[in-house]
């Protein structure tokens, strides 16, 4: 089954323990990407990759980190979680190759941070 | 990218046909019209894209006018499940995972 694989689903943390997000697909995506979404902003995206060792920056970077050594996985490094970070994030993955805009995203890991 | 507006709310009744009209008024000639929906604490779900005239698939119809400056959404006969958040984005193919959410459109589905 074609899926976008996030661990773990729910995280809370203190103030400034590094933590990582995971992000797995299993399509051979090239396109992957990281969101938050938080009541009244809607989704945002924090950090993308076109391709293995190829990341940019979204509209909402500061405090995020990411790495693509491997296709398929896309994990999202706090370095120094901040309660601001407190929100649910979402990985998602799309294929341009296939000419399309259809993305398929992960279920989503609500993170708190305190 | 360009910019969406769509309404904040919509509520209906099961089995009625559900429209929701979205404003893209600088759409780019390359760009492509994306709908996806999105249930509570739950990642976002492609639904249709289109470019011009009209795409129908097994869920959902979108219907594009000939300026491109619009486009509706048209989910036949809704049920309960169907209530969720359904956004419209607008952007090329090439720009990939490079997504634009807007608020989106709450839709209400009531028994």
């Amino acid at each position: 089954e074609a899926q976008v694989t996030q661990n773990p689903r729910y995280l809370i943390t203190v103030t400034g323990k590094k933590l990582t997000v995971t992000c797995s697909q299993n399509m051979n995506h090239e396109y992957m990407s990281w969101y938050r979404q938080d009541p009244g902003l809607g989704l945002r995206q924090i950090y993308y990759s076109m391709n293995v060792e190829v990341t940019d920056k979204g509209d909402v970077p500061e405090g995020y980190k990411v790495s693509r050594k491997e296709k398929r996985n896309f994990p999202l490094i706090l370095e120094s979680p901040s309660p601001n970070q407190t929100s649910l994030y979402f990985c998602a993955s799309s294929d341009r190759g296939r000419g399309s805009t259809e993305a398929f995203f992960g279920q989503g890991t609500r993170l708190t941070v305190v | 990218l360009a910019k969406t507006t769509q309404p904040i709310s919509m509520d209906s009744y099961e089995g009625q046909e559900v429209n929701i009209t979205c404003s893209h008024n600088n759409i780019a000639t390359n760009d492509y019209i994306t709908w996806y929906q999105q249930f509570p604490s739950q990642g976002p779900r492609f639904i249709i894209q289109g470019y011009k005239t009209k795409v129908t698939n097994e869920v959902a119809s979108l219907f594009i006018p000939a300026d491109r400056k619009s486009s509706t959404l048209s989910l036949p006969r809704v049920s309960l499940s169907d209530t969720a958040v359904y956004y419209c984005l607008v952007g090329s193919k090439a720009a990939g995972n490079k997504l634009t959410f807007g608020g989106g459109t709450r839709v209400l589905v009531k028994p």
